[in-house]
């Protein structure tokens, strides 16, 4: 069964440097979405993606943060300057029509 | 926009006995409240969900139901299994197109105790 994948599972990183967490959705699917989870808390929608551009953002998704689909497969999301704050587990998720499928996370580790 | 909240926070059952857990919604336009079980450190799966133009969907030992009307919708798990212990989120979307973003609960972490 296709799953969503993505990479790196863990990342470790200085206050103030910029990351890039990798997802590969579904080949078929159309639509995709980042959310993140702040260690025992509920999870928390980020943005949507859809025809190469955003169709909906959270007030979480500032200036700091940015998504793109670089080629075909790919689907990134950069935290431009990183915050303590942003310590979570993000999680990508695509669907073709209503059930979202999640991939295994990154956990980022904002040092 | 929407609001999901979802009660209790933990429960703890005896195995084979039934589980309950209950959300509310705020936005009447949503019509679409999947139900993921989360293990620890690992992904949200789906297990069940339901679309407005139904009451109750049932899939072996898990069934949900929903009021529209009183806007809430719970998931029901009998003949509970050690395995069954994790974290159940409940949320909520308008998908009136596959695009909309889901609305989570807080989440209901559940102990089966063998």
């Amino acid at each position: 069964e296709p799953e969503v994948t993505q990479t790196p599972s863990h990342q470790v990183t200085q206050m103030g440097q910029e990351v890039i967490l990798r997802c590969v959705p579904i080949s078929n699917h159309l639509y995709f979405y980042w959310y993140r989870q702040i260690l025992g808390q509920k999870v928390e929608f980020l943005v949507s993606f859809y025809n190469n551009e955003i169709s909906e953002k959270s007030e979480i998704f500032d200036d700091q943060f940015s998504v793109e689909r670089p080629d075909g497969s790919n689907f990134t999301l950069k935290i431009r300057s990183t915050k303590l704050e942003d310590s979570a587990m993000y999680f990508c998720a695509s669907t073709a029509d209503n059930e979202q499928f999640f991939g295994p996370g990154t956990r980022l580790t904002v040092l | 926009g929407e609001n999901v909240e979802q009660h209790p926070s933990t429960l703890s059952v005896q195995e084979g006995d039934s589980a309950v857990i209950k959300c509310t919604y705020s936005d009447s336009a949503s019509n679409y409240f999947p139900w993921y079980k989360q293990e620890l450190g690992k992904r949200p799966q789906l297990i069940i969900d339901i679309r407005s133009n139904v009451g109750e969907k049932k899939d072996q030992r898990i069934a949900v139901t929903l009021n529209k009307t009183a806007k809430h919708f719970s998931l029901h798990i009998t003949e509970t299994q050690p395995e069954d212990s994790a974290v159940y989120f409940c949320a909520a979307t308008s998908n009136n197109n596959a695009g909309n973003m889901l609305t989570f609960g807080g989440g209901t972490r559940l102990m089966v105790k063998p």
